[in-house]
């Protein structure tokens, strides 16, 4: 069964610094995409970056990478420079393609990042 | 990404009153979302709609009744909820390929629901 581990209830980074978010999946499809999405408080889910099981190279979206290592099912998500407006919830989420019966991504529980000044 | 419209942001209601979520998107995506997420819980699907075919239910409780009029506009009809139903609602939407893994699900801001 398909499953998303979120082990850091809550981190802080100092400003400026860079931060690693841990997320570990759990999948039998050999296709698959994984997601990275931020919540500020305000609640809004905001699309960070995308990585696909296929995908050679690790996926960047300005500040924002992903750590994909395949074999240990892992899918960090560092954000470098950290700023003020980077604090916020971060939920790693997963899809798998074999999935056409359902379309529904499987999130994991969250991480609450705080960015101390 | 603006795209996706959720009203009212805010609903207070009691246990007795029939209310309804609006949900709007305007990317032209073909399948469209709701999910509950309540304190210290991951996020719940609740139901699946693709080209306004409901594709599923995640064992939703009947007092809660999507509506899927056209491929743009989702609703969430609630009615006799309970204390425990009070939670965030977020809707999303986003275009589905078959046998595709990349989905974007694009999320409105969510509709923050108290129930007395």
């Amino acid at each position: 069964a398909q499953k998303i581990t979120q082990t850091q209830p809550g981190m802080f980074v100092q400003e400026k610094e860079a931060v690693t978010l841990d997320c570990t999946y759990d999948t039998s499809d050999p296709s698959y995409g994984l997601f990275w999405y931020k919540q500020p408080s305000s609640g809004e889910m905001i699309f960070l970056i995308y990585q696909g099981s296929y995908d050679q190279q690790n996926a960047t979206e300005g500040r924002y990478s992903l750590n994909f290592q395949k074999a240990r099912k892992s899918a960090n998500l560092v954000i470098s420079a950290s700023q003020l407006g980077d604090s916020a919830m971060y939920f790693c989420a997963m899809r798998e393609a074999g999935m056409d019966s359902s379309y529904k991504l499987i999130f994991g529980s969250g991480t609450r990042l705080l960015v101390r000044p | 990404e603006t795209g996706v419209t959720q009203t009212p942001r805010h609903l207070v209601m009691g246990m007795t009153n029939k209310k309804s979520l609006k949900c709007e998107q305007h990317l032209g995506h073909n399948a469209m979302y709701w999910y509950k997420q309540s304190a210290k819980k991951p996020l719940e699907l609740m139901f699946v709609y693709n080209f306004k075919e409901q594709t599923e239910n995640n064992s939703v409780p009947s007092r809660f009744s999507p509506e899927c009029p056209n491929s743009s506009h989702l609703f969430l009809h609630l009615h006799t909820l309970q204390p425990e139903d009070s939670a965030l609602y977020l809707c999303a939407s986003s275009q589905v390929i078959s046998g595709v893994a990349k989905n974007i699900q694009y999320f409105g801001a969510g509709t923050r629901l108290s129930v007395l």
